[in-house]
C-alpha cells in the first residue's frame, strides 16, 4: 500500500515557466510533509518543507501548498531554470510516530527544457 | 550546514565479501540515522533506522543478519553488508536527523554509496 504518491513519472516544461509538481497521501495521521530534490549517483538534497497546520510555505523560487483535506501537497517552482532539471521526491511523516520515518513517493524527473 | 558524508561512494567486490559503508553527520549530532536503498528508477526504500547506542530497528523483510548497523557514537553509524551477492547490488543512501533540535524538521541525506557484487 502506497501511502504517498506521485503520479506522475515526469514533467517537462520551458525555462522561465512554473513548474507544478504534485504528491497525494493516503494516512491521515502525516502532519509533516517535505521536498527533495535528487541527481542521478547522489543523495537527495532537501529543498523545503511544510507542517501540517500550515497550508503554504515560501523559500525563494520554491513554494510548497497543502491541502489537508485532500490530502494533497504541489511543489511549485516558478521561474524555472535548466538547473532545476532532477528527480523531485514528496516525503510525509508523522510526529508520533517512531524516530520520525519518512515514507517517499516514488519521484518525479522534472525537465526544464532552455 | 547539516552536512551528511557517506564514505565509500562506489564499491565493487566479489560475491561473498563483507562490506561496510560508513555515514557520518559532520557539524550536528545525531542520535538517529537512517539507511535506505534505491533501485533503478524506484523510490526509497527504508531499510533500518539506527540509533545511538541501542539495537537498529529493520523494516519489515530486511534481514538483520544480513545488514549488520552499528551506531556507535553520535556522528557515525556503519551498515554492513555481509556475504554479498549479486542481488545485493544496490545505491544505499544514508541519512541523518539532527538531535540538537525538537519537532519536525528535514533528514539530510550523503550521497550513497553504489555496490556492485560480481
Amino acid at each position: 500500500d502506497q501511502q504517498v504518491k506521485q503520479n506522475s513519472p515526469s514533467l517537462s516544461v520551458q525555462e522561465g515557466r512554473i513548474s507544478i509538481l504534485n504528491c497525494d497521501y493516503t494516512n491521515s495521521m502525516f502532519d509533516y510533509f517535505l521536498w527533495y530534490k535528487k541527481y542521478p549517483a547522489e543523495g537527495p538534497t532537501f529543498l523545503i518543507s511544510i507542517s501540517s497546520i500550515k497550508d503554504k510555505n515560501e523559500d525563494g523560487r520554491f513554494t510548497v501548498f497543502l491541502n489537508k483535506s485532500a490530502k494533497h501537497l504541489s511543489l511549485h517552482i516558478v521561474p524555472s531554470q535548466p538547473g532545476d532539471s532532477a528527480v523531485y521526491f514528496c516525503a510525509a511523516s508523522y510526529s508520533g510516530g517512531s524516530n520520525y520515518k519518512l515514507t517517499f513517493g516514488k519521484g518525479t524527473l522534472l525537465t526544464v527544457n532552455p | 550546514g547539516a552536512v551528511v558524508s557517506q564514505h565509500p561512494s562506489w564499491v565493487i567486490c566479489k560475491s561473498g565479501t563483507s562490506v561496510k559503508i560508513e555515514c557520518r553527520s559532520l557539524d550536528f549530532q545525531a542520535t538517529t540515522m537512517f539507511w535506505y536503498r534505491q533501485f533503478p528508477k524506484q523510490s526509497l526504500m527504508l531499510m533500518a533506522t539506527s540509533n545511538e547506542g541501542s539495537k537498529a530497528t529493520y523494516e519489515q523483510g530486511v534481514e538483520k543478519d544480513k545488514f549488520l548497523i552499528n551506531h556507535a557514537s553520535l556522528t557515525l553509524s556503519t551498515l554492513t553488508v555481509t556475504s554479498a551477492h549479486p542481488e545485493d547490488s544496490s545505491f544505499y543512501i544514508c541519512s541523518a536527523r539532527n538531535s540538537d533540535r525538537g519537532g519536525n524538521q528535514p533528514q539530510h541525506f550523503g550521497d550513497g554509496t553504489r555496490l556492485s557484487i560480481l
